[in-house]
């Protein structure tokens, strides 16, 4: 089955630690990858992609994320955090049908 | 700039009424979606559209219908609202294939079943 898992529900960090947010995906789902972020009471926003390429794949905001094909994952990381990043992250893969798959979301609570 | 609006950011309904959510894009895309999202489950997929006047479930279709007459707007419906359709509701639409896969959503609708 296709399907998407974000290790952590929540994740508490200081401001200006790094942080690391951790998904693995299924290998049956097609590898075009995502993160997206909601800040409180807002949609999905597009934090970075991973389509093909370079494994390494910089966004918005200083996140970048890195693609490994062996161990199925493609984790989220930022050097260092800032309160503005409090918010929930999503994964997302891709099925073959144009749907994305997404994990179940985690909270980054970053505290000062 | 990309768009894709909801008609409202919060609803409150009694059990019973029928429910109406509007979501329009401004992008021509194909596709169009609708996600309920509940803590600790994610975004899970109740009906998607890839044309007007199709539509084709999602994983939690039970209790909701769709429909798209045109191209930009894809509407949810609760037939019969109940409590346990208490919910934030997000509406998405992409292009069909390659990188556009990614999905460009909406702000969501906070909706309330008394």
């Amino acid at each position: 089955a296709q399907s998407v898992t974000q290790l952590d529900s929540q994740v508490p960090v200081f401001e200006e630690a790094p942080v690391e947010l951790r998904c693995n995906y299924s290998s049956s789902v097609s590898v075009y990858l995502f993160w997206y972020v909601q800040y409180p009471n807002q949609g999905l926003q597009l934090l970075l992609k991973y389509l093909s390429g370079s494994t390494l794949v910089k966004g918005i905001n200083g996140f970048e994320a890195e693609f490994n094909k062996s161990q199925t994952s493609f984790h989220l990381r930022k050097p260092s955090v800032h309160i503005s990043d409090t918010a929930e992250y999503f994964c997302a893969g891709s099925s073959n049908t144009g749907k994305l798959i997404f994990g179940q979301g985690t909270t980054l609570q970053v505290k000062p | 700039d990309v768009k894709v609006t909801q008609s409202s950011r919060y609803l409150v309904k009694r059990t019973g009424e029928k429910v109406f959510l509007e979501c329009v894009q401004d992008m021509d895309h194909e596709n169009m979606f609708w996600y309920r999202q509940d803590p600790g489950l994610g975004l899970r997929l109740i009906y998607f559209s890839y044309d007007v006047k199709m539509k084709e479930k999602g994983d939690i279709p039970e209790g909701y219908s769709v429909s798209r007459e045109k191209k930009e707007r894809f509407s949810l419906i609760l037939e019969s609202a109940s409590t346990n359709q208490t919910s934030m509701y997000l509406c998405a639409s992409s292009s069909p294939g390659g990188s556009s896969y990614e999905q460009y959503f909406g702000p969501g609708t906070r909706l309330t079943v008394t």
